[in-house]
């Protein structure tokens, strides 16, 4: 079983849409979880971090967090083609400075 | 401020070369990682310095060698690479949040082709 784990996808939205990218993690342990955006030939980009149970916004994504259900999630809301790439969700344990990311969730934002 | 530079951004070298990437970072974050990244998947940690001194080592082979000479620089020396060893090279750096979470920002990266 994958410690990590995203649909590859590619999800196809409609420019203006709602995106929802989705991530599942195996280690209850995990304690700190992000989101990064990866244009292709690029280097990741962090997005979006959460910490605890809940949602947090920040302008146009907002991650949200079920550590019951280990369960992960980033919504983008009036999605742009400019949001077209590869989102990768990556968890941080306990006693380590490492991540764990899942395998990336390809989007498409069609205008 | 969340910048980590690279260079050089592209390196093409033989299978009997030696070369080196070079990773800096002048934020006063107190770890720096070394990643792997291969077309299509995800980045695969390889070193990870905290307080410059090298904390984990995910099997790595040894013609991959780390340096980290001060708490803003960080190397990667590269000896006698196979083929397989093309990939992009990403250097992130972490620092602690306001909740005591440490959150990683990544470096361009270095892409590289060993020919």
């Amino acid at each position: 079983q994958k410690e990590v784990e995203q649909n590859s996808g590619p999800l196809s939205v409609p420019e203006g849409a709602i995106a929802s990218l989705n991530c599942t993690y195996s280690d209850r342990g995990s304690q700190s979880f992000f989101w990064y955006r990866q244009y292709s030939g690029k280097s990741p980009e962090l997005i979006m971090f959460i910490y605890s149970n809940g949602d947090k916004e920040d302008g146009r994504f907002t991650a949200q967090l079920n550590k019951a259900s280990q369960y992960v999630s980033l919504l983008i809301r009036d999605s742009q083609p400019s949001d077209s790439a590869t989102y990768l969700c990556a968890v941080g344990g306990t006693g380590r400075r490492a991540l764990t990311f899942g395998s990336g969730t390809r989007l498409q934002v069609q205008p | 401020d969340t910048e980590v530079t690279q260079t050089p951004k592209h390196l093409v070298m033989g299978m009997t070369n030696k070369k080196s990437l070079k990773c800096e970072q002048h934020m006063g974050h107190r770890a720096m990682y070394w990643y792997k990244q291969k077309a299509k998947k995800p980045p695969e940690l390889m070193f990870v310095y905290s307080y410059e001194k090298l904390s984990i080592n995910e099997s790595v082979p040894s013609r991959f060698s780390p340096e980290c000479p001060n708490s803003s620089l960080l190397n990667l020396h590269l000896h006698a690479l196979q083929p397989e060893d093309s990939a992009l090279y990403l250097c992130a750096s972490s620092q602690v949040e306001a909740g005591g979470q440490e959150t990683q920002y990544f470096g361009p990266g270095t892409r590289l082709l060993v020919l």
